[in-house]
C-alpha cells in the first residue's frame, strides 16, 4: 500500500482558504486518493475521493497533478467548525479496508 | 436514515474481565468494518465482514478478539480477558458492496466506543 505524508498540524483563520498537501510517490495505478474528516469524539467522515485531475463537492476540492504522486485537499473559506483532523488515504477503490496514517490536524482560530 | 451506530459509547473495566462491544451498520451494508486507535497511535485495521462471513481478520492482535456478525446484520467485537493494552476506541464502519470496478463506496464510521482498561 502506498504511503502518505502529511503535514502533522495546522492553523487557519477563520475565512480563509485552507490548503493541505498529502505526499503518496509510490502510488499505484489503480489506487485512488480519498480524504476523511475526523472530529473529536467521533468516527472518521468522508469528505472526497479523486483519481485525477480535479474533484469539487459541496464541502471540499481535490486537486491531483498529472503524475499523481501528491494531492491537495482545499476547504474554502474555513469557520471554527472545521477544526479536525483531516486524513488522506491511497488504496484501491471498493471494498478494501482503508489504511490511516497520523493526519493533519487542523485548527481554526477566530 | 440511521447512521452506523454503537454501544457502548465509554467502557471502563478492571483487567481481566470480558466487554463486548456492538455495532450496528447501515440497513442493506454488506461491508463491515472495526478499527481501533491505541492512544497516541494511528488508527488500524482489526476485521473485514462481508455479510456474515470475515474476509479479512489479518489486524486482529491476538486471540482474546473474537469478532462475529451473526446473520449479517450488527457485529459484536468481544475482547476476553481485557488486558491494559486493550485499551482505546474501536470504531465500526459500514459500506456498501462495490460491484463495479473504480465504483467508489465511501466508509461510515460510528462515534467509536471508548474502552479503558484498568
Amino acid at each position: 500500500l502506498a504511503k502518505t505524508t502529511q503535514p502533522i498540524s495546522m492553523d487557519s483563520y477563520e475565512g480563509q482558504e485552507v490548503n493541505i498537501t498529502c505526499s503518496h510517490n509510490n502510488i499505484a495505478t489503480n489506487d485512488y486518493i480519498t480524504w476523511y474528516q475526523q472530529f473529536p469524539s467521533q468516527g472518521p467522515r468522508f469528505i472526497i475521493q479523486g483519481y485525477k485531475t480535479k474533484v469539487t463537492n459541496e464541502v471540499a476540492s481535490l486537486f491531483i497533478p498529472a503524475d499523481r504522486k501528491s494531492s491537495t485537499l482545499s476547504l474554502p473559506r474555513v469557520s471554527l467548525s472545521d477544526t479536525a483532523v483531516y486524513y488522506c488515504l491511497v488504496g484501491r477503490s471498493g471494498n478494501t479496508p482503508l489504511v490511516f496514517g497520523k493526519g493533519t490536524r487542523l485548527s481554526v482560530i477566530a | 436514515e440511521a447512521g452506523v451506530t454503537q454501544f457502548p459509547s465509554h467502557s471502563v473495566i478492571e483487567k481481566g474481565q470480558t466487554v463486548t462491544l456492538r455495532c450496528d451498520p447501515i440497513s442493506g451494508h454488506d461491508n463491515l468494518y472495526w478499527y481501533r486507535r491505541v492512544m497516541g497511535k494511528e488508527i488500524k485495521f482489526l476485521l473485514h465482514f462481508v455479510k456474515e462471513s470475515k474476509q479479512d481478520e489479518s489486524g486482529m492482535p491476538n486471540n482474546r478478539f473474537l469478532a462475529e456478525r451473526t446473520g449479517g446484520t450488527y457485529s459484536t467485537l468481544k475482547v476476553q480477558p481485557a488486558e491494559l493494552e486493550d485499551s482505546g476506541v474501536y470504531f465500526c464502519a459500514s459500506s456498501q458492496e462495490v460491484r463495479l470496478a473504480g465504483m467508489n463506496t465511501e466508509a461510515f464510521f460510528g462515534q467509536g466506543t471508548r474502552l479503558t482498561v484498568v
